[in-house]
């Protein structure tokens, strides 16, 4: 099936590690996200990438990091620089002009520090 | 700046009944909108979108309402079902490209049987 495959869907994290969220998506869409979405809160844009080795950062940038390597592929990293990263992280991507200007989503995956 | 805002954070509604869910919007050079639907713990589900040169959009069930002149959204679900229940987000945008995309805060929409 099409569509946008983010793992894992529960991930704990102790105080100081990085930790890594996949995204994967086989629509042939140009442009990824990641959004973060807190409770009861609307969501915030992180990093975006409009195409393969290039990427932008969001609003929210500040103790993240990613790679655009494969057009398929979009990986989220949650460094220890991030002091608050408990939330649910949604993972978009967004085809050219010609296919659309919906956004599609993954179905997120919980990050919790312990 | 941009926002996009709700006027209602939650909404009740008897099931069979029509459900609708506002939004208003606050960037003029928007010309995009869409409705999501996020059920607990999914990510967001694309409902329907209309572009700036539409006044209305319908789907099956749905309907999205656009005042452009007092910036406004609407999403008008038909007789609302038990699965209705969920968060919506509104969002807008400019069509084309890579544009950044303001999402709601999101409005809960609880059907009571």
């Amino acid at each position: 099936d099409g569509g946008i495959t983010q793992s894992p869907k529960y991930l704990f994290r102790k105080e100081g590690q990085n930790v890594t969220l996949s995204c994967e998506q086989n629509l042939n869409h140009d442009a990824m996200y990641w959004y973060r979405q807190d409770p009861g809160q609307g969501l915030r844009l992180i990093y975006y990438s409009q195409i393969v080795n290039d990427f932008q950062k969001g609003d929210i940038a500040e103790g993240y990091s990613v790679s655009r390597e494969k057009k398929e592929s979009f990986p989220l990293t949650v460094t220890s620089a991030q002091k608050n990263p408990t939330a649910f992280y949604l993972c978009a991507s967004k085809g050219n002009g010609n296919s659309g200007n919906t956004i599609y989503f993954g179905e997120g995956s919980w990050l919790t520090v312990v | 700046g941009e926002s996009v805002g709700l006027h209602l954070p939650t909404l009740s509604v008897q099931e069979g009944d029509n459900s609708i869910i506002n939004c208003a919007y606050s960037n003029s050079a928007s010309d995009y909108f869409i409705w999501y639907k996020q059920e607990s713990g999914k990510g967001p589900q694309f409902i329907i979108d209309i572009r700036s040169n539409m006044d209305k959009r319908q789907g099956q069930r749905v309907t999205v309402l656009l005042n452009k002149t007092v910036k406004h959204l609407s999403l008008q679900i038909a007789a609302t079902q038990p699965g209705d229940s969920a968060v919506y987000f509104c969002a807008e945008t400019r069509a084309g490209g890579y544009q950044k995309v303001t999402f709601g805060t999101g409005t809960k929409l609880q059907v009571i049987p």
